[in-house]
């Protein structure tokens, strides 16, 4: 079946510092590969994404390569900011087998600290 | 970008009445909806799927009696929470996708509050 497992957190950092969140899955097709950011109180936010493999996405500093050999996608930035401060969540979508569904990993809580 | 627009965004509630969440896409037509519970600290909880003018299909576990689903236009689908319950405090979210392969548009959520 399909599933996502994401680093568990909380994860702490200074201001400046290198991020990587890492994130594998399991597809029994040929899932797309998101990532989203939830800030406090509000619903989530489409970071970016991964249609096949090889792909980066990119978006604010923060990349994510989708590595069907690994089967990763892992979030990285070089130089996080207070403002990154949220929690990030791991998905996939599988269209072609699930359907609409999508699943998503636990999320990982980060705070960046001045 | 994508705009799903979700309201209210605070509800408190009374044991025992009920609450309607509604959610909009407001620059695109959704095919597909989901509503998904966020418990603190925790990742999302699928509670159900809708397409327009279809039955919802609800997750295993999820009560379909309690938890009304009606997604009667392109646009607008929306949650009743039946006779609410302590229990049934939560943060609910509703997300949209046009089609295909298209990513998830999120609400920013409705906290929701059992007295």
């Amino acid at each position: 079946g399909n599933s996502v497992t994401q680093m568990e957190g909380p994860v702490t950092l200074s201001e400046e510092a290198f991020l990587t969140i890492n994130c594998t899955y399991t597809a029994t097709g040929y899932p797309s590969l998101f990532w989203y950011v939830q800030y406090p109180g509000e619903g989530l936010q489409l970071l970016l994404k991964a249609t096949k493999a090889d792909d980066k996405g990119s978006n604010k500093g923060f990349e994510a390569t989708y590595r069907k050999e690994t089967t990763s996608f892992h979030l990285e930035k070089g130089s996080v900011q207070v403002s990154d401060s949220a929690v990030y969540f791991c998905a996939l979508s599988d269209r072609r087998n699930t359907g609409n569904q999508f699943y998503f990993g636990t999320g990982t809580s980060l705070t960046v600290i001045p | 970008g994508a705009v799903v627009s979700q309201h209210p965004s605070r509800v408190i509630c009374k044991s025992g009445t009920s609450v309607k969440i509604e959610c909009r896409s407001l620059d695109f037509q959704a095919t597909t909806m989901f509503w998904y519970r966020q418990f603190p600290k925790q990742s999302l909880m699928l509670m159900a799927t809708s397409n327009e003018g279809s039955k919802a299909t609800y997750e295993q576990g999820v009560e379909k009696d309690k938890f009304l689903i009606n997604h009667a236009s392109l646009t607008l689908s929306t949650l009743t929470v039946t006779s609410a319950h302590p229990e049934d405090s939560s943060f609910y979210i509703c997300s949209a996708r046009w089609q295909g392969i298209s990513p998830l548009h999120f609400g920013n959520g409705t906290r929701l509050t059992v007295t």
